[in-house]
């Protein structure tokens, strides 16, 4: 089945340091990718997704790109700031498919 | 932005109490799906649905119920809550572009 590898947590960093969170995934066909991000307290917000290998997504000022020969999907940001401490959960949704596939989520935290 | 509710947001019940959390969208997805979530943890499938008087078991087994009469309406029941039953329940509505999932803020249980 479907099935999706997130880096364990949590990532501590310091403030405008450089993000990479990894995620790898396993799926029949071609799905489509998403990365979620929960605030303390919230529900998961989505923050950036790609549906097609070669894209990449992109949203304030974070990034990943779809890689089919890698089955990857890692999340970047140049540079992150304190309010950007959450929790990250990579996900793929297959187009036939009616169930979702999440990773277990990375905790990041990014402090001064 | 997602058009998708939840209320109530916090609940603190006695053990023995009905309670109906409710779920609603406005964008016409035919697939919603509820999760069961401990703060900052991964997303555990509960319920889901395809449409109109269809309904699923997730893969966690759960002692709620959920119906669905409306396409915009997806309510989880709990006929007599217990204190294993405190967690945090987010429903989710699948559709448009790339089969985007959208996430409601969820709804917070505590059961005393």
């Amino acid at each position: 089945g479907d099935s999706v590898t997130q880096m364990e947590g949590p990532v501590t960093l310091s403030e405008e340091a450089f993000l990479t969170i990894n995620c790898t995934y396993t799926a029949t066909g071609y799905p489509s990718l998403f990365w979620y991000v929960q605030y303390p307290g919230e529900g998961l917000q989505l923050l950036l997704k790609a549906t097609k290998a070669d894209d990449k997504g992109s949203n304030k000022g974070f990034e990943a790109t779809y890689r089919k020969e890698t089955t990857s999907f890692h999340l970047e940001k140049g540079s992150v700031q304190v309010s950007d401490s959450a929790v990250y959960f990579c996900a793929l949704v297959t187009g036939g498919g009616n169930k979702l596939t999440f990773g277990t989520g990375t905790q990041l935290k990014v402090e001064l | 932005e997602a058009d998708i509710y939840q209320t109530p947001r916090y609940l603190v019940i006695g053990t023995g109490k009905k309670i109906t959390l409710e779920c609603s969208q406005t964008m016409g997805h035919d697939k919603m799906y509820w999760y069961q979530q401990d703060p900052g943890m991964e997303l555990h499938l509960i319920h889901y649905s395809y449409g109109v008087n269809s309904t699923e078991k997730g893969d966690l087994s759960s002692e709620s119920t959920v119906s669905r009469i409306r396409t915009e309406h997806f309510p989880l029941t709990l006929e007599s809550a217990r204190p294993s039953h405190t967690s945090q329940y987010l429903c989710a509505s699948r559709g448009g572009s790339g089969n985007t999932i959208y996430f409601g803020e969820g709804s917070w249980l505590t059961v005393v």
